[in-house]
């Protein structure tokens, strides 16, 4: 079975500033994705970013990037110049090749202070 | 596109009463997952479809819980009797057929159990 496991329960950060949220994860699988979503308060979940395990590349949208290291089966969330909007709870996801079986983290609340 | 209708949106009930949610995904949209989501932590995955069959169910609460799509669209699940400790969002999403497709989530249906 999968774990994923989000260590930072909470953090905050300045306007404009950046923050990387950590983000661990447990498999045996050689095939599988993993993908941030966000969740805003009292608002629906969305995907925030995504990374195939495959590609060594580390994905990019925007202001968002990851840093995915396969070997210590870690994938990192950095936010760049934050902005008021991203304050939401942010979680981490593991999602199975083929079978599209996915295990999610317990997230962090990020707070981002004007 | 249309997103994921969930209803109710609430429901308070009693503990050992009944209470069922509905789901309609994504038009196209071949898998769909039921989660509870506990305040303050990650979505748990109870039951996957993936069109009218079920792909794991291995985290549903059987004794109690029951889930269907029926003809591959809409699903239900149903709890009965319910628990004070079912209390929680149920979330439910669906994606498109393909490893890299991500899940889009309902708005969840929040559930007091009094």
């Amino acid at each position: 079975a999968q774990t994923v496991t989000q260590s930072q329960p909470e953090m905050s950060v300045q306007e404009a500033e950046t923050v990387t949220l950590s983000c661990t994860y447990d498999t045996s699988e050689s095939n599988y994705y993993l993908f941030w979503y966000k969740q805003p308060p009292s608002r629906q979940m969305i995907l925030v970013i995504r990374q195939e395990a495959y590609k060594q590349q580390n994905a990019t949208e925007n202001r968002f990037s990851v840093n995915f290291q396969k070997a210590a089966k870690s994938f990192s969330l950095k936010i760049s110049d934050s902005q008021l909007g991203d304050t939401a709870m942010y979680f981490c996801a593991f999602m199975k090749g083929n079978a599209g079986k996915s295990t999610f983290g317990d997230g962090t609340t990020l707070t981002v202070k004007p | 596109e249309a997103g994921v209708a969930q209803s109710p949106r609430y429901k308070i009930i009693e503990k050992r009463q009944s209470v069922a949610f509905w789901c309609n995904p994504i038009s196209g949209h071949a898998t769909l997952y039921w989660y509870q989501q506990i305040l303050g932590q990650g979505p748990k995955l109870l039951i996957q479809f993936q069109n009218n069959g079920v792909v794991d169910d291995s985290q549903l609460p059987k004794d109690r819980f029951s889930a269907e799509r029926l003809k591959g669209v809409d699903s239900t699940l149903k709890i009965q009797p319910a628990k004070l400790e079912d209390s929680a969002v149920y979330l439910c999403a669906s994606r498109r057929r393909g490893d890299y497709n991500e899940q889009f989530f309902g708005p969840g249906t929040r559930l007091t159990v009094l």
